[in-house]
């Protein structure tokens, strides 16, 4: 039973590029929401996706938009990075939300901004 | 608002002595509360949950956590360590008001395991 995978595994970019991050949830999994972590910080909520359409954001700029696919899957873009996007990305997945599900994460993406 | 406060940044204790990760919360509901461990360069894993259940949670790896109301607080516990539990441990509250699952993270505890 495969968990959640992440796609790329580590990715670096300059300033004012666009960047695409993928995830595919653990099997049976519908719900998927993203989070940042900054080096030696706690990650932090993006947003969720569930039936396909963003059910939750966190306090992050348009810059950040996601996309969730009839088989669940999602995809996170950041359009015209900044130094501070720097950090590793994780996907989590769950069923159907809610507060007492667990949520299961991948490995994480690494960003680095340059 | 929810959020949740680890008392300590560093713990640091010997191989085959208890560990004690602290951990308080602050909820106007009552809370779902998780803890996550983190290895280097690793996603998180989940190591237990409280959801209104019973207030003494048994987790994976040994590792246990007692809920109080009485004192708002969810400490990780382990009767003696082993050199594979030096890791990054999160204390997390579900937040209960979106009713989506949102997690919100504690800063973390590093826990760092001597021979």
């Amino acid at each position: 039973d495969a968990g959640v995978t992440q796609s790329p595994t580590h990715l670096i970019k300059t300033r004012g590029q666009q960047v695409t991050l993928r995830c595919s949830p653990k099997s049976g999994h519908d719900t998927v929401s993203w989070y940042q972590q900054a080096l030696g910080q706690g990650p932090q909520f993006i947003f969720q996706y569930y039936e396909e359409e963003e059910r939750q954001r966190g306090n992050f700029p348009d810059r950040f938009s996601g996309h969730q696919f009839p088989n669940y899957s999602s995809e996170l873009n950041v359009n015209a990075l900044l130094l501070g996007d720097s950090a590793l990305y994780l996907c989590a997945s769950s069923l159907s939300g809610g507060p007492n599900q667990p949520q299961h994460f991948g490995d994480g993406t690494r960003l680095s901004i340059l | 608002a929810q959020s949740v406060t680890q008392l300590d940044s560093h713990v640091s204790v010997s191989e085959g002595t208890p560990v004690l990760l602290r951990c308080n919360y602050s909820s106007s509901y009552s809370p779902s509360l998780f803890w996550y461990v983190q290895h280097p360069n690793k996603g998180l894993q989940l190591l237990l949950k409280y959801t209104s259940a019973a207030t003494l949670v048994k987790g994976i790896n040994g590792f246990e956590a007692e809920f109080k109301k009485s004192e708002t607080s969810f400490h990780l516990t382990k009767p003696s360590a082993h050199m594979s539990d030096a890791a990054e441990y999160f204390c997390v509250v579900s937040d209960p008001v979106s009713n989506t699952g949102k997690l919100i993270f504690g800063q973390g505890t590093t826990l760092q395991v001597k021979p």
